[in-house]
């Protein structure tokens, strides 16, 4: 049973482009959602995250939107660049810092 | 600069071995995790330690224990390998979570091969 659902699996986007991933969640006791970005050959590395008092976090090309009622946030990557190819990782924790992972995107941004 | 570092990054084992998976911390971190990665199936979470010998179960802790005798290093044990095992393993650590902080800071994996 997977808590955190995370689409699409892959994703394929033109450099320029804009890169969406979403992902929703079940138990509403989740107070910080992070996305983890992963490059082969390494661990995932926080990338940008969220806490449920605001709707919208940017950071540079890098934004998080949050709907609190409809318990889904997502990503999205502005003018996707070849060196975003990565896995990506939503992820939500309660109290404990107990993340709870969903289960990836792989994107690869084409030149 | 942080740093988790995993003894092995690529391991292959026969079934039925004991198979011991150790990560090593240098940022005085108190927690530090346990997860495998499988395709899919995203980052599950098989043990955590937020203090020395101490360990709490995670999503999916069958098959595997865990040994934390001093604060850097969390080890993973498989006790009896099995086929089902092969996957990705990851190691984390984090600050206390009583803090505004949660980032966790991972290792860069070990590719166990169970045959």
């Amino acid at each position: 049973q997977q808590q955190v659902k995370q689409s699409p699996q892959s994703l394929i986007v033109q450099k320029g482009g804009i890169s969406i991933i979403n992902c929703a969640y079940e138990n509403t006791a989740f107070d910080y959602f992070p996305w983890y970005q992963q490059f082969p050959g390494k661990g995932p590395a926080l990338l940008i995250a969220i806490r449920p008092d605001v709707s919208e976090k940017k950071e540079g090309r890098f934004t998080i939107s949050f709907n609190k009622s409809a318990k889904q946030f997502s990503l999205h990557i502005m003018d996707s660049q070849p060196g975003d190819s990565a896995t990506y990782f939503c992820a939500a924790s309660g109290a404990g810092n107990m993340l709870t992972f969903g289960g990836g995107t792989r994107l690869m941004v084409k030149p | 600069d942080v740093k988790v570092t995993q003894s092995s990054r690529y391991l292959v084992k026969r079934t039925g071995e004991k198979v011991f998976l150790e990560c090593v911390q240098d940022m005085d971190h108190e927690n530090m995790f346990w997860y495998r990665q499988d395709p899919g199936l995203g980052l599950r979470l098989i043990y955590f330690s937020y203090d020395v010998k101490m360990k709490e179960k995670g999503d999916i802790p069958e098959g595997y224990s865990v040994s934390r005798e001093k604060k850097e290093r969390f080890s993973l044990i498989l006790e009896s390998a099995s086929t089902n095992q092969t996957s990705m393993y990851l190691c984390a650590s984090s600050l206390n979570p009583s803090g505004p902080f949660y980032e966790q800071y991972f290792g860069p994996g070990t590719r166990l091969t169970v045959t």
